[in-house]
């Protein structure tokens, strides 16, 4: 199976202020890659799939990048609502496999 | 608006049997591939099983191959995961959500608890 990390485990923000979470593939998954928010107590919600693109409903604020083993997830200026947890996911075979999180908090 | 709704979580102990039920509305099931993702307490998310529209196509984690059984029932709008040999480590929120290559709506989980 292809082992995804993300990094840093925990990142202090301030509202308003820029956030860069990584995630990174042991083997090339392509551009097959989504980005998912989960919020305590929620279900976890797509925010990115194909690498780059914002599924329906998603604010441009957020933005995806990469391909290969490393990508990148942006968000350019943090909202209230933004503070979650943030998961990455290739899909490009089976087993589909998560990264452990980034952690997104009010600095 | 789509929909799922699992049932079915609870108490069992160790080496006894589950099955969880997704209900499906607000979109055509039968078009549509499904999994079950769970979430230890505290923990990531770990992709289960997955099965296609028709059927034709189940894989499963390692984790779970051979104790656990995905299947549906496209007339119900239905989605099933037959949960055998409980383990401890598979206490968890387990999710149903759909989507052939990434989960694009999750419902909002059912707590299994495998506990002596």
């Amino acid at each position: 199976e292809i082992v995804m990390t993300q990094s840093p485990a925990t990142l202090s923000v301030s509202p308003g202020e820029r956030a860069t979470l990584s995630c990174r593939a042991r083997l090339s998954v392509s551009s097959n890659l989504a980005w998912y928010q989960q919020k305590p107590g929620q279900a976890p919600r797509l925010l990115i799939y194909g690498a780059s693109t914002r599924a329906t409903g998603i604010p441009a604020r957020f933005s995806g990048s990469g391909s290969g083993t490393e990508f990148t997830l942006t968000i350019s200026s943090l909202q209230s609502e933004d503070f979650a947890v943030y998961y990455c996911q290739h899909y490009n075979n089976w087993p589909w496999t998560f990264g452990q999180g980034t952690k997104v908090e009010i600095k | 608006e789509v929909q799922l709704v699992e049932s079915g979580g609870g108490l069992v102990q160790p080496g006894g049997s589950l099955r969880l039920s997704c209900a499906a509305s607000g979109f055509t099931f039968s078009s549509y591939s499904m999994n079950w993702v769970r979430q230890a307490p505290g923990k990531g998310l770990e992709w289960v099983s997955y099965i296609s529209s028709s059927s034709s196509a189940i894989y499963y984690a390692d984790s779970v191959k051979g104790r656990f059984t995905i299947s549906r029932d496209n007339a119900k709008n239905s989605l099933y995961l037959q949960m055998n040999s409980l383990r401890d480590e598979d206490t968890a929120v387990y999710y149903c959500a759909r989507g052939l290559q990434y989960p694009d709506y999750w419902g909002q989980g059912t707590l299994v608890t495998v506990s002596s």
